[in-house]
């Protein structure tokens, strides 16, 4: 099945510490991105990836870091630096950047302690 | 950043009854989708839409690209229980090649 896979469901981390999120996908699409959820707001772009080894940030990439070394995989990681890191986060992929329809994952929510 | 208008922000409504929300924007937008999402899961793609005026169906939801171009609209016909959830609007406008999301329209349904 193709698909994008986000992992772990659910993630704790103790404040001060950096935290990595998967996501990968199958659909050989060539766009990939990071939204973060928060309650009763839309989703807000973090980083975006429209190529292997390249990647631009959103419009709130501030305390976030991505690397794109493989076209399946955009891992993100949440730093110290984050001020308000708890939230639900979304990966998406685009068959290619631009005008394109956004698939999802199914999401990690991650709690700060 | 920029974010569209959606309303209504949430609905609660009894089965069998017809639902209707609408997304706007500010600015002229050439590519608006519709996106569903479940508690605790990621937003499902429901329709997407490219041309003014277009109007396109999936099974009982039906949603249209307002002729203005700043404009949206999803109907969903004979609600059932499992249309719970809340649904998005987004969309590509101006020069950006960023997608912009709507706040969302929370749909309960009573059986």
């Amino acid at each position: 099945d193709g698909g994008i896979t986000q992992s772990p469901k659910y993630l704790f981390r103790k404040e001060g510490q950096n935290v990595t999120l998967s996501c990968e996908q199958n659909l050989n699409h060539d766009a990939m991105y990071w939204y973060r959820q928060d309650p009763g707001q839309g989703l807000r772009l973090i980083y975006y990836s429209q190529i292997v080894n390249d990647f631009q940030k959103g419009d709130i990439a501030e305390g976030y870091s991505v690397s794109r070394e493989k076209k399946e995989s955009f891992p993100l990681t949440v730093t110290s630096a984050q001020k308000n890191p708890t939230a639900f986060y979304l990966c998406a992929s685009s068959i290619a950047g631009g005008r394109n329809e956004q698939f999802f994952g199914p999401g990690t929510r991650l709690t700060v302690l | 950043g920029q974010q569209l208008n959606q309303s209504p922000q949430s609905m609660f409504i009894q089965e069998g009854e017809d639902v209707s929300m609408n997304c706007t924007s500010s600015s002229i937008f050439n590519t608006w989708l519709w996106y569903k999402q479940d508690p605790g899961e990621g937003p499902v793609l429901l329709i997407a839409l490219y041309k003014a005026g277009e109007l396109t169906s999936n099974g009982r939801l039906t949603a249209q690209f307002g002729i203005t171009r700043k404009d949206s609209f999803l109907n969903i016909s004979a609600s059932i229980p499992s249309d719970v959830g809340i649904y998005f609007c987004a969309g590509y406008g101006g020069a950006t090649n960023k997608l912009i999301f709507g706040t969302g329209t929370l749909l309960a349904v009573q059986p």
